[in-house]
Order: C-alpha cells, then structure tokens, then sequence
C-alpha cells in the first residue's frame, strides 16, 4: 500500500531552527508538496520538489531525495504564527495525492 | 480575487437527512476536489472533477455524490447523512496542467452529523 510518515507533533523555540520530516512508499513519484494548516483553517502551499536537492523560499526551505524516499521542511527563525500542522503530500505513479496525517508544530516564547 | 468559497461554514444535521455543501471558484480552474478531514488521518478525497462535464470517485466517494455542471461550481451531496459522516470538508481547485498543479482549499465545512 501506499503510505506517508510523518511525526504527529514537535515543540520549538521562537527565533530557533526545526526540521520536519516526511518519509513516503509511493507506487511512483509525480512530486512532493508542503501545505500548512493553522488551526480551524484552509491548508495553503508552501513548497514542491519534484527533483531531488534543496529548494529555498525565504524562512522555509524544503528538501527531497527520491532515491530514500525522504523530504524534510525546514523553518528557520522561527515566529509564533509558524504555529501550525504541516501537512506532506506526494503525487503518485497515476497522478493522485496522497497525504500524511499532518505534523502540529508548536511554537514555545 | 475570492478564490474558494464554501457554504455553510458549519452545520449539524441530523441521521438521515441529505445536505448539499456549496463550492464556488473564481479562478477559472479546470480541476476540483472535494475531501474531508479526520483527526488523525491525511486528507482523503471524496469526489473530483478534471473539467466541467466530468467527475471521477476518490478513495471514499461511498454516500456523496458530485456534480460539474459549470466550470465554477462544484456541489457535494450527502443522500442520506449518517454518524460516521461527521468531519471537515474541503473543496480545493487546481490548475490542471499548470505548473506544479497546487491546490486552492476554500475555508472549509464543519459538519457533524446526530
């Protein structure tokens, strides 16, 4: 079956680095997207990788190695409206998103 | 610009019932979706549609039904609701064979069902 792994929670500190990761079994691989959710609201996209390497975006950058079926999301300088659920989700073989759980970021003063 | 909106922002209905929940873009996007959030799980998809005209089964299309009338609305129906049917709906849009294809979620629709 086809399946995505990611932790159901993390804690940081404001203004401190986190890295979220997304490990994914997946009958083929069409891209890997981030969304975040804020609590009680629309999820709304942050990054794809469709390639294997880093992409930058500002504060978030994302990272993807295919071969190791593997993504993390890193957040720097971390803010408290980055208190959120980071949702990862991987567009398969037949083009079909499949998504994890989510993972609910908190961010400590 | 809108975006995505949907209607009602939360409702409860009672078992048996049938509800309509409203979907409407301005986007002009050719692609909508329609799934439903649990706590705990992944997003799973209900129905989606590539293009006015057409509509296709998700992973738990059982007891919703969809319709594509126009390129901008996208009804989901619940025939006959049922407990298990609680949860929060999504309506997303995408721009099918643009760049990346990300979606557009509306706010979401709060449903429980008694």
């Amino acid at each position: 079956g086809q399946n995505i792994d990611q932790p159901t929670e993390m804690t940081a500190t404001e203004g401190a680095i986190v890295q979220i990761n997304c490990t994914y079994q997946t009958s083929g691989f069409n891209g890997l997207f981030w969304y975040q959710q804020h609590a009680g609201e629309a999820p709304t996209f942050l990054s794809y990788n469709v390639l294997d390497g880093l992409e930058e975006k500002g504060r978030f950058s994302s990272f993807l190695s295919r071969s190791k079926g593997y993504s993390y999301l890193l957040l720097k300088e971390l803010q408290m409206k980055d208190s959120a659920s980071y949702l990862c989700a991987v567009r398969d073989g037949n083009y079909q998103l499949i998504w994890g759980a989510g993972t609910k970021l908190i961010i400590k003063p | 610009t809108a975006g995505i909106t949907q209607a009602p922002t939360s409702q409860i209905l009672a078992a048996g019932r049938s509800m309509t929940l409203r979907c409407t873009q301005d986007m002009r996007h050719n692609a909508m979706y329609w799934y439903r959030q649990d706590l705990g799980l992944g997003l799973r998809l209900i129905h989606y549609s590539n293009t006015a005209g057409t509509t296709g089964k998700g992973e738990v299309p059982d007891g919703y039904s969809v319709s594509r009338a126009n390129t901008d609305d996208f009804p989901l129906t619940l025939a006959s609701a049922v407990p298990s049917q609680t949860s929060v709906y999504f309506c997303a849009s995408s721009d099918k064979g643009g760049a990346n294809e990300k979606l557009f979620f509306g706010s979401g629709t709060q449903l429980s069902v008694l």
